[in-house]
């Protein structure tokens, strides 16, 4: 059982170039969201899903786009990066039921 | 305003010894969750303990227990008989209810434990 898997760990990236931080869990949970942790704050919530096809932004969207098409994935893309996010991103899933989170091992992104 | 506010940066506590990891919340609804997360240096976030507005119980899950002070918004991580390995940041978050799913965190707070 994988539980959340986020790819890809590390990444560096230029001012102005996209990627996309991937994010899959295989416990069927009907949430799933993005935070960023910057030192010194806690998680900031950037988008999240509350089941595939439905999406929504949290406290920090802007420069990110969500999509859910399936219950497993909920990949995060920049379209066009800034050093401003450059940050430690988390993906975590959870049932509509339970209280817990389970987090991915987060991804480590640096723009220069 | 600050809904988690956590007022210690970091802590240094002697092995063995219990330690309380303080968290003050601020929310105007009757019914909402709070929890306690540890991340070690490793970076994965770890889920330890959660406490509803409404549980008549402080929650307690092995060494670790939450001495929830619902009328001064306090819900305080202790930690008894402090392991080496207990050495990480820990965080406090809150879920207020219509905000569908969505967590607010505290800033978090440095526990070292000593040899």
């Amino acid at each position: 059982n994988a539980g959340v898997t986020q790819t890809p760990k590390f990444q560096v990236l230029k001012t102005g170039q996209s990627m996309t931080l991937q994010c899959a869990q295989d416990m069927n949970h009907e949430y799933m969201s993005w935070y960023r942790q910057d030192p010194g704050m806690g998680l900031r919530l950037i988008h999240y899903s509350v089941g595939a096809g439905i999406t929504d932004q949290g406290e920090v969207p802007n420069g990110y786009n969500v999509s859910r098409s399936t219950t497993e994935d909920f990949p995060l893309r920049l379209l066009s990066a800034a050093p401003s996010q450059t940050s430690v991103y988390f993906c975590a899933s959870g049932t509509a039921l339970a209280n817990v989170l389970t987090f991915g091992a987060g991804s480590r992104l640096t723009v220069l | 305003a600050q809904k988690i506010t956590q007022t210690q940066p970091g802590m240094f506590v002697q092995e063995k010894e219990a330690v309380t990891l303080d968290c003050t919340y601020d929310t105007s609804d009757q019914s909402y969750g709070l929890f306690w997360y540890k991340q070690p240096s490793s970076g994965e976030m770890i889920f330890l303990i959660y406490q509803g507005s409404y549980d008549e119980q402080n929650a307690t899950e092995g060494r670790y227990s939450l001495n929830f002070q619902k009328a001064r918004k306090s819900a305080n991580l202790v930690i008894s008989a402090s392991q080496l390995g207990d050495s990480a940041m820990y965080f406090c978050a809150m879920r207020e209810p219509d905000s569908n799913y969505q967590l607010i965190w505290g800033a978090g707070t440095k526990l070292i434990i000593k040899p």
